[in-house]
C-alpha cells in the first residue's frame, strides 16, 4: 500500500537553533498533509497542515514545505525550545468518505540546553 | 470548542479478559470517529473508523471490535484479550465534510497492558 515515512528517526538540536524534520510520501494522489507533535504518554497534537495546491505554509514558529515533484514534506521549527522536544509525525490523507490518515513512523526531536 | 475524552487512562488486564474502552466527543455533531493503536516507539495504525451511528469500518483483521451507540460515543471492545493487544489506544475525531481533507484531533489515549 501507500506509505509515508521519515528520513531521520532522531534529531538533536541546540536550544535556539532551527530544526528541520523531513518526511517522504509515496501517494501522489494525496491532497492534504498534517504534522503532529506527540509528547510522551499523550495523544498527537495538531501543529500545522498544508493542502496539495500549496507549497508553503507558515504558523507560529513553524513552517511546512511541500515539494510534490519529489513527494517530500518538511517541518521547520524556528528558535527551537525545550518544550519542542517530542516525536513529530507527518500524515497524509486519502480523499474519501472518511479522512483516513496514513502516518509515518515519527522523528524524535531532542532539544539540548 | 470541541473536546475529546478517553477512559480509562491506563488499564492492566489479564490475557483472556474482556475489554471496553470508551471515547466521547463534545462540542461537535456528526463527527467522523477513529480508533488507532500505537505500539511503543512506532507510528499509528488505524483500527476502525465510523462516519455515523452504527456505521463501523474495520481497517485490519484483529481481535477487537468497535461500536458507535451514540453520535459522539465510540467504544473499542474485545471478548478475550491477547498479549499482542497491548499498546496505546487513541481515539480521534474529524468533521464530517465528505471532502476527505479534514484534520483529525486526538484524545489523550489509553495505555493498555495485557499480562
Amino acid at each position: 500500500g501507500e506509505s509515508v515515512g521519515l528520513h531521520l528517526p532522531t534529531l538533536s538540536v541546540q536550544e535556539g537553533d532551527n530544526s528541520i524534520i523531513n518526511c517522504a510520501y509515496s501517494n501522489s494522489a494525496s491532497d492534504y498533509f498534517i504534522w503532529y507533535k506527540q509528547e510522551s504518554g499523550k495523544g498527537p497534537q495538531f501543529i500545522i497542515d498544508i493542502r496539495s495546491n500549496m507549497d508553503k505554509r507558515q504558523g507560529q514558529r513553524v513552517t511546512v514545505l511541500l515539494n510534490k515533484t519529489v513527494k517530500h514534506l518538511s517541518l521547520q521549527i524556528a528558535a527551537t525550545q525545550p518544550g519542542d522536544s517530542a516525536v513529530y509525525f507527518c500524515a497524509e490523507i486519502y480523499t474519501g468518505t472518511a479522512s483516513k490518515l496514513t502516518f509515518g513512523t515519527g522523528t524524535r526531536l531532542q532539544v539540548m540546553l | 470548542s470541541q473536546t475529546i475524552h478517553q477512559w480509562p487512562a491506563t488499564l492492566v488486564q489479564p490475557v483472556g479478559s474482556p475489554l471496553s474502552l470508551e471515547c466521547t466527543v463534545e462540542g461537535t455533531s456528526n463527527p467522523n470517529l477513529y480508533w488507532y493503536r500505537q505500539a511503543a516507539g512506532r507510528g499509528l495504525q488505524l483500527l476502525f473508523y465510523s462516519v455515523g451511528i452504527g456505521q463501523i469500518s474495520s481497517e485490519v483483521p484483529q481481535n477487537l471490535s468497535a461500536s458507535r451507540p451514540q453520535d459522539r460515543q465510540f467504544i473499542l471492545s474485545s471478548k478475550k484479550l491477547l498479549l499482542s493487544d497491548s499498546g496505546f489506544y487513541l481515539c480521534a475525531w474529524s468533521a464530517l465534510s465528505g471532502r476527505g481533507t479534514d484534520t483529525q484531533y486526538f484524545g489523550p489515549g489509553t495505555r493498555l497492558t495485557v499480562l
